[in-house]
């Protein structure tokens, strides 16, 4: 099985910095997805990226795909005390099956 | 209408109980996904149906058990859990679910909290 991984683990910042999260594999992904996941609910779809080198915005936040889909990143602008929460990213390896990393927990301290 | 409704929120169960989890979504996407989620972990993948027949299943024990009544419904019958069965239950749908292709964009719900004792 292909591993997500992301990093940091865990990352505790003041309102009004930047700030980025990866999510980096040794393998290749046809896409791959982000997700934020506020605690006892399910995770909410981001973006996806699909093309190698593909730079999506989203308000506040910039994701980009690697030029060899091997890892992602997303990057917030301003954080502010409501994008606090768990980023994922998932995908499917090449044995189609449907991994996620293991997060990284953001906490934007006000 | 984005939304993909669970039932019950919590579900507090003995191991010698029968229980069913429910989920439904009227997007009409044609793939539907179980997920079990501990503490402080990802998500981890149960089943997956695609056109109400099951297509995936991740080598998950038989006290658990899918159903896809219709398109819009998915159903988890749990019988003789064990306490280590205990977590966050996610369901979610997508439009679609291809071998081979990458992972459509999935609308998930917000959970059956689990506890067995």
């Amino acid at each position: 099985t292909q591993l997500l991984e992301q990093s940091p683990q865990f990352l505790s910042i003041q309102e009004g910095e930047n700030l980025t999260v990866y999510c980096n594999s040794s393998s290749v992904f046809s896409s791959l997805q982000w997700y934020r996941q506020e605690p006892g609910e399910g995770p909410v779809l981001l973006v996806t990226v699909v093309t190698g080198g593909e730079v999506k915005k989203l308000k506040r936040l910039t994701f980009q795909f690697g030029d060899a889909r091997k890892d992602s990143s997303l990057h917030i602008t301003a954080a502010q005390p409501g994008d606090t929460g768990l980023y994922l990213c998932a995908g499917k390896d090449r044995d189609d099956k449907i991994i996620f990393g293991k997060g990284t927990r953001l906490h934007i301290l006000p | 209408d984005t939304e993909v409704t669970q039932t019950p929120k919590h579900l507090v169960m003995g191991m010698t109980n029968k229980k069913s989890l429910k989920c439904e979504q009227h997007m009409g996407h044609r793939a539907m996904y179980w997920y079990k989620q501990k503490a402080k972990k990802p998500p981890e993948l149960m089943f997956v149906y695609s056109y109400e027949k099951l297509s995936i299943n991740e080598s998950v024990p038989s006290r658990f058990s899918p159903e896809c009544p219709n398109s819009s419904l998915l159903n988890l019958h749990l019988h003789a859990l064990q306490p280590e069965d205990s977590a966050l239950y996610l369901c979610a749908s997508s439009q679609d679910y291809r071998r081979g292709l990458g992972l459509y964009e999935q609308y998930f719900g917000p959970g059956t909290r689990l506890t067995v004792t």
